[in-house]
């Protein structure tokens, strides 16, 4: 399971840090991958955090602003996210890949929290 | 914005069969797997396929993948009302260090 926490409205170039709590698997065997979905559009991939303390990657669109991080002590996956901007309001989704890598070409992203609504506006 | 192109709309009655495509580049197609997720309304996607045609356990073989140098598809046969959805294609994109999704198909049954 995932459930993921820490959503909510702020002003823009203020923060948030959301949070993925996980159970049901080995938590640092897989990579971790935060998605969002701005109102009435698509899916937009935003970070990764690969398995075993591996690499970060980051859509252009929020590099140097987002942070991902996660736990493997607490089974939680983070997202840091500052300097917030009102195209950054979308309902954020915590994703888990089958594989400790996203690069293996056998992966896909099989279990989904419920996501958490991010809502940037003054 | 989104690297994978899909088109906006698909239809079909019952029990027909409906293709959406998913056009790519050789950086992504056409270097990596495809996967499909089906998203219903209010949900979380789900994921349909995977390697570009292989289904998860508990997928029904109604739903087929297939990929072709920088192009993907997915096809569903047998088409039932509660397939209507969005779908989107996704690969990982070398270039760009990053996974990419498609912009969305939506699916509706007559």
């Amino acid at each position: 399971q995932l459930l993921e926490s820490g959503g909510g409205l702020v002003q823009p170039g203020g923060s948030l840090r959301l949070s993925c709590a996980t159970s049901g698997f080995t938590f640092s065997s897989f990579a971790m991958t935060w998605v969002r979905q701005a109102p009435g559009k698509g899916l937009e991939w935003v970070s990764t955090f690969s398995g075993r303390g591996g690499r970060t990657y980051y859509a252009d669109s929020v590099k140097g602003r987002f942070t991902i991080s996660r736990d493997n002590s607490k089974d939680t996956v983070f997202l840091q996210m500052d300097s917030l901007r009102a195209e950054d309001t979308a309902v954020y989704y915590c994703a888990r890949y089958t594989t400790i890598t996203p690069t293996n070409q056998r992966t896909s992203l099989d279990f989904w929290g419920q996501g958490t609504l991010v809502t940037v506006s003054s | 914005q989104s690297v994978l192109t899909q088109p906006p709309s698909a239809s079909g009655t019952p029990g027909q069969r409906v293709t959406i495509s998913c056009s790519g580049s050789s950086s992504n197609i056409g270097s990596n797997t495809v996967h499909w997720y089906q998203q219903l309304p209010q949900t979380a996607p789900k994921v349909l396929i995977y390697s570009s045609n292989q289904r998860p356990s508990g997928v029904p073989d109604r739903f087929s993948g297939s990929k072709s140098g920088t192009s993907a598809s997915l096809a569903i046969s047998g088409l039932q009302s509660e397939d209507e959805a969005d779908y989107y294609c996704s690969a990982w994109d070398d270039s760009l260090n990053g996974q990419v999704f498609g912009t969305g198909t939506k699916v509706t049954v007559l």
